[in-house]
């Protein structure tokens, strides 16, 4: 089945610097790749998607890149904020509809003002 | 804006007891998720339902848990008899379809098992 791997663990930053997140994914068929925002004891919210006909896809401070031949996809946050330090995680998705979402281990990630 | 609703926030129950978890999801929402966060750790994936039946599930969704969706709004995950080890944070999250495949996710119900 789908395996999604995440790196890092553990992220910090000075505030203003950028953050960047890793994930890659197993299974080629995964078309569909949201990216989540969770603050502590709070639900996961979506901060952007991309699925695999796109290369990229940017909204404000936050980008995503995706190389599906490579099977990698990457969250790129700039200009880093205190309020962005949160636990974010990547997911792969297969279908059209009803989504087996595969979430991975998750970055926390510390922005220090 | 409508958002995802999850009752109770908080379950707490003896080990080999019955619960059913409910959701509401996003009234004009066609697909409809159950997910699970042990404390710490990453969401895992339970199941999806449309139309009335799943059409995914991994392995962690056995034989211990099924879903129903009883009437026109709510949409139900029951554990038949639960173990020490299904303590966690359950989300029910929902999407449009259509090629719209944003989820929604409840704020969550935390099962704590005695």
């Amino acid at each position: 089945g789908e395996n999604v791997e995440q790196h890092p663990s553990t992220l910090s930053v000075q505030e203003g610097d950028s953050a960047v997140i890793k994930c890659t994914y197993s299974d080629s068929a995964s078309n569909y790749f949201p990216w989540y925002k969770q603050e502590l004891g709070k639900r996961p919210q979506l901060i952007i998607d991309i699925r695999s006909n796109v290369g990229e896809k940017k909204d404000q401070r936050i980008a995503v890149t995706l190389n599906k031949t490579a099977k990698h996809f990457s969250l790129h946050i700039t200009e880093t904020q205190p309020e962005d330090s949160a636990v974010y995680f990547c997911a792969a998705s297969i279908g059209t509809g009803g989504f087996k979402t595969i979430f991975g281990a998750g970055t926390r990630l510390f922005v220090k003002a | 804006e409508p958002e995802v609703t999850q009752t109770p926030s908080h379950q707490v129950t003896q080990m080999g007891q019955e619960v059913i978890l409910r959701c509401v999801p996003i009234s004009n929402h066609l697909y409809f998720y159950w997910y699970r966060q042990i404390l710490g750790q990453k969401v895992e994936f339970l199941v999806s339902f449309y139309n009335n039946e799943i059409s995914e599930k991994s392995e962690i969704f056995d034989d211990q848990f099924s879903v129903e969706r009883p009437d026109g709004s709510n949409f139900t995950l029951k554990i038949r008899s639960t173990k020490l080890e299904d303590s966690a944070m359950y989300f029910c999250a929902s999407s449009e379809g259509q090629g719209k495949n944003i989820q929604y996710f409840g704020a969550g119900t935390r099962l704590s098992v005695l």
